[in-house]
Order: C-alpha cells, then sequence, then structure tokens
C-alpha cells in the first residue's frame, strides 16, 4: 500500500497569508495526486486533480505541484471562506489512500 | 447538474446488516467508476469501494473485504453496498463518489452507527 503523509495536521494564520500544505507518498506516484477541501459537514469537495490541474470553478487562489513523491498544495492568499481541512489523495495504485487531513483555521 | 443522493443509513446493532443506496442523476451513470468513501466521526476519509463501469471490477478496502459488497444497477442510475457483519467501527458517513482516478462529485453522505 502506498502510504501518504500529510502535514501540517493543522495551521493558523491570518487572512492573505500565503498557506503551504505538504503531502508525501511512501514511493513514486508520478502526478496521480489530487486535493479536497472539506468543510464541517459537508462532503470534500474536489479542488486539484493530477497534482497541478485546478477544477473548474475553483478560484486561482488555490494551487498544486510536485511529482514523483513529494507534493505541495498552496493556498496563496488565505480568505475567510477558506477555513476547512484539507485532504490529499494517491490514485497510483490502490488502495486510493487519503492523507491524513490539514485542518486550516484564522488566526 | 450531477447529483448522487445515498439513502439507507440508521442505527444497526453489532452483527447487523444495511444497504446503503446511491441514486445518480446529471450524468450517463454507465460510463463511470462508482466509489464509497466513508469518514468515522471527527477522523478523515478512508476509501471503501469501487465498481467499474459495467461492474466486472470490483475493489474492496482490507477493512470490509467479507463483509460489504458493492453492486450497481445501471439501468436504474444506482449505487448499492450491502454491509454485513457490522463492527462499532463501522460507524461513518457513508458518501458515494463519482470515480475518474480523483472524486469529482460526491453524494451528501448516508450516517451508519453500530451501537448496541
Amino acid at each position: 500500500d502506498i502510504q501518504m503523509t500529510q502535514s501540517p495536521s493543522s495551521l493558523s494564520a491570518s487572512v492573505g497569508d500565503r498557506v503551504t500544505i505538504t503531502c508525501q507518498a511512501s514511493q513514486d506516484i508520478s502526478n496521480y495526486l489530487n486535493w479536497y477541501q472539506q468543510k464541517p459537514g459537508k462532503a470534500p469537495k474536489l479542488l486539484i486533480y493530477d497534482a497541478s490541474n485546478l477544477e473548474t470553478g475553483v478560484p486561482s487562489r488555490f494551487s498544486g505541484s510536485g511529482s514523483g513523491t513529494d507534493f505541495s498544495f498552496i493556498i496563496s492568499s488565505l480568505q475567510p471562506e477558506d477555513i476547512a481541512t484539507y485532504y490529499c489523495q494517491q490514485y497510483d495504485n490502490l488502495p486510493p489512500f487519503f492523507g491524513g487531513g490539514t485542518k486550516v483555521a484564522i488566526k | 447538474q450531477v447529483q448522487l443522493v445515498e439513502s439507507g443509513g440508521g442505527l444497526v446493532k453489532p452483527g447487523g446488516s444495511l444497504r446503503l443506496s446511491c441514486a445518480a442523476s446529471g450524468f450517463t451513470f454507465s460510463d463511470y467508476y462508482m466509489s464509497w468513501i466513508r469518514q468515522a466521526p471527527g477522523k478523515g476519509l478512508e476509501w471503501v469501494s469501487y465498481i467499474s463501469s459495467g461492474g466486472s471490477t470490483i475493489y474492496y478496502a482490507d477493512s470490509v473485504k467479507g463483509r460489504f459488497t458493492i453492486s450497481r444497477d445501471n439501468a436504474k442510475n444506482s449505487l448499492y453496498l450491502q454491509m454485513n457483519s457490522l463492527r462499532a467501527e463501522d460507524t461513518a458517513v457513508y458518501y458515494c463518489a463519482q470515480t475518474t482516478g480523483w472524486y469529482a462529485y460526491w453524494g451528501q453522505g448516508t450516517l451508519v452507527t453500530v451501537s448496541s
């Protein structure tokens, strides 16, 4: 199984700050890495697919990069509505594990 | 627009059974793989199972293998999850999701609680 190590598990930042979340795979997954946002009581929402592709309708302040084993997710300017938990997910191999999540709060 | 609506959740005793359904609309259901993903209270996301577009390819997480059965009825645009021998650790919100490697569309989830 490919394990996904996501960090940090939580962070607090100010509105307008640049926020970076990382995800490390236990083996090479090429670019088969997706990012989701989940707000409390809601289903997850796809933000980024294949490491760096922005899903239609997602604000451009969200971006993703990386390949192989190391990936980054960036919010270029944190907004109040970005308060959520973010998850990475690999699909190079079964099972398609999710990372443990990063809870983002406003300072 | 794409809609996925889960149903069938509820309270069940350990060892009991439950069948979840997911009604799909707004896309050609028979063209897509579908998955079940769950989330225990206060925990992260856990993939449970997926089924290919025609139903011939099926995979399960080790945690549910032998107890859960995924199926679909393309004529009814519906996905199912038969859950047997339920355990307390199966307590979670269960989501169905359209699957293309990523999960672009999710249902609202249905809560399954396993407790005596």
